[in-house]
């Protein structure tokens, strides 16, 4: 099984401010197609998950351009420019290259 | 307005079975892979199972191989999730998530993303 790592486990961010969040696999990500198979999904409070970033990289549809996914192989980012206030949750990358398997998760909470 | 919606989950005995259903809306399933996810209380996301669209199989996570069975059908636009041998450790809220492109999906490295998910069905295991 592929093991996806984030970091940090939670992270309490000024409104307006930047926040980024590490995702490591333990396996490369990246298939021979040049995809690289990863997801972001945030699970805001008493909600189910939502897509925010696949492949990587690709913003889903409806997600504001103030989020960004980077990132190949191995190592990912995902990059809040400006944090508001609706965007508390947990924060989680999941692997699709294999039988697919989620990071432990990221809080993000409003300081 | 594209939905899926869990139902079915409810507090069950140890050993015993228990079949959960997704219901797609605004979209038609026979087109898309559609995944399971739970949560056990408190935790993390963890993924459970696949139904790939046009009879390209099933997909399951090691830890339920042999106890949970994904079935789909495509004419009663319904997913479902056959949990036999629960334990206390299957508690959790089972999410359906639907891939976000139509076709041959994650069997073929054709995978996009899951974009639309259900509000999640609750299975409780305890004696």
């Amino acid at each position: 099984d592929i093991v996806m790592t984030q970091s940090p486990l939670s992270l309490a961010v000024t409104p307006g401010e930047p926040a980024s969040i590490s995702c490591r696999s333990s396996q490369s990500l990246l298939y021979s197609n040049g995809h690289n198979y990863l997801d972001w999904y945030v699970q805001k409070p008493g909600q189910a998950p939502q897509l925010l970033i696949y492949l990587g990289s690709s913003r889903a549809s409806g997600v504001p351009d103030r989020f960004s996914g980077s990132g190949s192989g191995t190592d990912f980012t995902l990059k809040i420019d400006r944090v508001e206030a609706e965007d508390v949750g947990v924060y989680y990358c999941m692997q699709a290259l294999q039988i697919p398997t989620f990071g432990g998760g990221t809080k993000v909470e409003i300081k | 307005q594209l939905q899926l919606m869990e139902s079915g989950g409810g507090v069950v005995q140890p050993g015993t079975s228990l079949r959960v259903s997704c219901a797609a809306s605004g979209f038609s399933l026979k087109n898309f892979g559609i995944h399971w996810v739970r949560q056990a209380p408190g935790k993390g996301l963890e993924w459970v199972a696949l139904t790939s669209a046009f009879g390209n199989g099933e997909t399951y996570a090691d830890f339920v191989k042999g106890r949970f069975t994904i079935s789909r059908d495509d004419s009663r636009s319904t997913v479902y999730l056959q949990m036999n041998s629960l334990t206390g450790e299957d508690t959790a809220v089972y999410y359906c998530a639907k891939e976000r492109i139509m076709g041959l999906g994650w069997n073929y490295y054709n995978y996009y993303g899951m974009d639309v998910w259900g509000q999640g069905t609750t299975v409780t295991v305890s004696s």
